[in-house]
Parts: structure tokens; C-alpha cells; sequence
């Protein structure tokens, strides 16, 4: 079974400075897909970012970019000029390829980001 | 835009009440999921659906059971509530290899 770790319960940063988010996860599988998912106070969680294992080139989003360590099997997001609407919980998830188990998502147990004006 | 609408925000019931929470979504999804999120144990997946009346237990389904009798609806159902079933409940739904669609989460109060 795939596991996914974020091994930073909270995280802060200064308004307009940038910030890395952790995570690592484990499976045997070798095509899959990587996402960061946000959910801010509002609740409504939403999709950050998304990477396909077998792109080697790191997702990018505006301000929200990501590295990729297939091997070492390490998912970082990196959100740079942080602005006071980032606040929120984070969620790293990973989703198999496969057909089978409809793509079910594994989630990490999320990082809370404060934003500090 | 994909729309996923969960019936309640905010649901309070009794120990041993049978409680059911509503899903749907617009976008012809065939997966459908229920998370359950509490504090530090981040989102555990209960039940997902991959096609109409059809479903498969996901980590913690006990004490709970689905229904999807139409491809838009699946349903979560707490047989007889208790009190460690109180959470914030998300219902999600996706194409096979897309990006999960949420709900605005129902919070569960069991008393």
C-alpha cells in the first residue's frame, strides 16, 4: 500500500518570501501522479498542482512550482511572493495509474501554512 | 466548472441515529469518494464508487455503508451513529487519472 508523509505538522512565512512544503511517499508502483491539494479556511479543498511520474520536467503554476525526486521519491512544493491568500492546509496526495481501485487518492496528514504580513 | 454539492454543512444527531449524507456532482464523474478529515490523521478514504451501483470499502468503512444508484449521487450512510463518528465528512469525485474534485464538507457532530 502507497504511503504518503508530511513531516511538517505547520509551517510560516513572511508575506512576499517563499516557502517549501515537504513531502515523501512510498510505492512500488513506477507510473503514478502527485498532487498538492489546498484547503483554506473556507474549507473547500482545491488543486494546487499536479505531476505525472513519468515527466521528468517539474510542474509549474504561476507561483507554485514543485520538485520532483522520482527516486528518492520526494514531492516538495515551493511557493514563491506568498501572499496572505496562501493561508491554508496543504495536502500531499498520491494516485495510482491503474485502472484498478478507480485511481483512489492517498493523502499525507497536511501542513498548515500561516502567512505573516 | 465542476460542481460537487454536498446536501449539509453542518449536520448534529444522536447516538444510535441512522444518518445519511448526500452527494452529487455535475460533470459525469464515474469515481466518486468519501473522505473522513480529522485533526493530524489528515483524509482517510471510507467508501468510492467507480460506477453506478457499484463500490468498493477503502480504509475505515466500518460503521458506515453507500449507495450510488445514479452515476451523479453517492450517498454515505452511518448505520447507527456514534459519538466517534463525529468529523468533517468530504465527498470528491474525478475522472480515472484526473485531479480530485471536492465537496465544501459536511461537519458531523454525534452527541
Amino acid at each position: 500500500a502507497q504511503t504518503v508523509t508530511q513531516s511538517q505538522p505547520e509551517m510560516s512565512v513572511q508575506e512576499a518570501e517563499t516557502v517549501t512544503l515537504s513531502c515523501t511517499y512510498d510505492t512500488s508502483e513506477s507510473d503514478y501522479y502527485l498532487f498538492w491539494y489546498k484547503q483554506p479556511p473556507s474549507r473547500q479543498m482545491i488543486l494546487v498542482i499536479r505531476q505525472e511520474a513519468y515527466k521528468q520536467q517539474n510542474a509549474t503554476e504561476n507561483r507554485f512550482s514543485v520538485n520532483f525526486q522520482k527516486a528518492a521519491k520526494s514531492f516538495s512544493l515551493k511557493i514563491s511572493d506568498s501572499q496572505l491568500g496562501d493561508a491554508a492546509m496543504y495536502f500531499c496526495a498520491y494516485r495510482s495509474s491503474h485502472n484498478t481501485n478507480a485511481g483512489k487518492s492517498t493523502f499525507g496528514d497536511g501542513t498548515t501554512l500561516t502567512v505573516k504580513p | 466548472d465542476v460542481k460537487v454539492t454536498q446536501s449539509s454543512r453542518y449536520l448534529v444527531k444522536r447516538t444510535g441515529e441512522k444518518v445519511f449524507l448526500e452527494c452529487v456532482q455535475d460533470m459525469d464523474h464515474e469515481n466518486m469518494f468519501w473522505y473522513r478529515q480529522d485533526p493530524g490523521l489528515g483524509l482517510r478514504l471510507i467508501y468510492f464508487s467507480y460506477d453506478v451501483k457499484m463500490k468498493e470499502k477503502g480504509d475505515i468503512p466500518e460503521g458506515y455503508s453507500v449507495s450510488r444508484e445514479k452515476k451523479e449521487r453517492f450517498s454515505l450512510i452511518l448505520e447507527s451513529a456514534s459519538t466517534n463518528q463525529t468529523s468533517m465528512y468530504l465527498c470528491a469525485s474525478s475522472l480515472l487519472r484526473s485531479p480530485l474534485h471536492f465537496g465544501n464538507g459536511t461537519r458531523l457532530t454525534v452527541t
